[in-house]
C-alpha cells in the first residue's frame, strides 16, 4: 500500500530535550516537505527535499533541522524544543516537480512540549 | 501576503443538500495547481480534488467538484448531496513553480458541519 508513515503519533516532551520524529514513503517521490498545523494557521512549510541531500527552508524553519539521506525518509529534528513547537506536525511527499502532482500526508504527530 | 484565502471560517450544511466551500488565491505565475484537501477530526488530510491552471474543464471527483473562475481567481469547492460523514475541515491550496520549490501554499481552512 502506497503510504506516507511518521513516528511517532503523540508526543509529550519537556523543553530542551532534542527529539527526532521520523518520516517515510514506500512510493520513490523525489519531493517531501513538513509542515506545521496550528488552529487558525492552516498548515505552513517547514522544511521540504526536492531529492536525496537536497534541503532547504519553507516558510517556519526555525527551531527546526532536516536530512535527506535516503530517498525514502526525511526526518525532523527539533534540537532543543520549545513550547512554542507545540503542535501536529505532517509529512508529505510528492512524485516529482509538477505541480499536478497530488501530495500525499503521512497520518500526522501530535507534540506537546511543556 | 495571503496566498490562499478562505473567507468562510465555519459552515453548516443539512443533509442532502449541497455546499460550496470559498476559496480565492493570488499568483503572478500562468503555471499553477489548486487542491483541496479534507482533515476530519482524527487529524489525517484526505486529498479531494485537483484543477490545473491550464485545464479547461472544471475537475470533478464524484460528489466534489471545483468552479473553478481562473480570471476571478477563485476556485470554490461544491459537495453535492451532503453526508453527515462530510463534517470536516476543510482546506483549499496551491501548487506554484517558485524559488522556494514548489511549496504547498494552504488557506486556513474551512469547519464544516453537516447536520440531519
Amino acid at each position: 500500500e502506497a503510504q506516507v508513515t511518521q513516528n511517532p503519533r503523540y508526543l509529550i516532551t519537556v523543553t530542551g530535550k532534542k527529539l527526532t520524529v521520523t518520516c517515510s514513503q514506500n512510493m520513490n517521490h523525489e519531493y517531501m516537505s513538513w509542515y506545521r498545523q496550528d488552529p487558525g494557521l492552516g498548515l505552513r512549510q517547514i522544511y521540504y527535499s526536492m531529492n536525496v541531500e537536497v534541503t532547504d527552508k519553507g516558510d517556519v524553519p526555525e527551531g527546526y533541522k532536516v536530512s535527506r539521506k535516503e530517498k525514502r525518509n526525511f526526518p525532523l529534528i527539533l534540537e532543543s524544543p520549545s513550547p512554542n513547537q507545540t503542535s501536529l506536525y505532517f509529512c508529505a511527499s510528492t512524485k516529482d516537480r509538477g505541480s499536478y502532482n497530488e501530495q500525499f500526508f503521512g497520518p500526522g504527530t501530535r507534540l506537546t512540549v511543556l | 501576503a495571503q496566498k490562499i484565502t478562505q473567507t468562510q471560517p465555519g459552515m453548516f450544511v443539512q443533509e442532502k443538500e449541497a455546499v460550496t466551500l470559498d476559496c480565492t488565491y493570488d499568483t503572478s505565475d500562468p503555471s499553477y495547481g489548486l487542491f483541496w484537501y479534507k482533515q476530519p477530526s482524527s487529524g489525517e488530510m484526505i486529498f479531494l480534488i485537483y484543477q490545473g491552471s491550464y485545464d479547461q474543464q472544471n475537475a470533478t471527483e464524484g460528489r466534489y467538484s471545483l468552479n473553478f473562475q481562473k480570471a476571478r481567481k477563485s476556485a470554490n469547492l461544491v459537495i453535492s448531496a451532503s453526508q453527515l460523514g462530510d463534517s470536516a475541515m476543510y482546506f483549499c491550496a496551491m501548487r506554484e513553480p517558485s524559488n522556494s520549490g514548489y511549496a504547498l501554499n494552504f488557506g486556513k481552512g474551512t469547519s464544516l458541519l453537516v447536520t440531519p
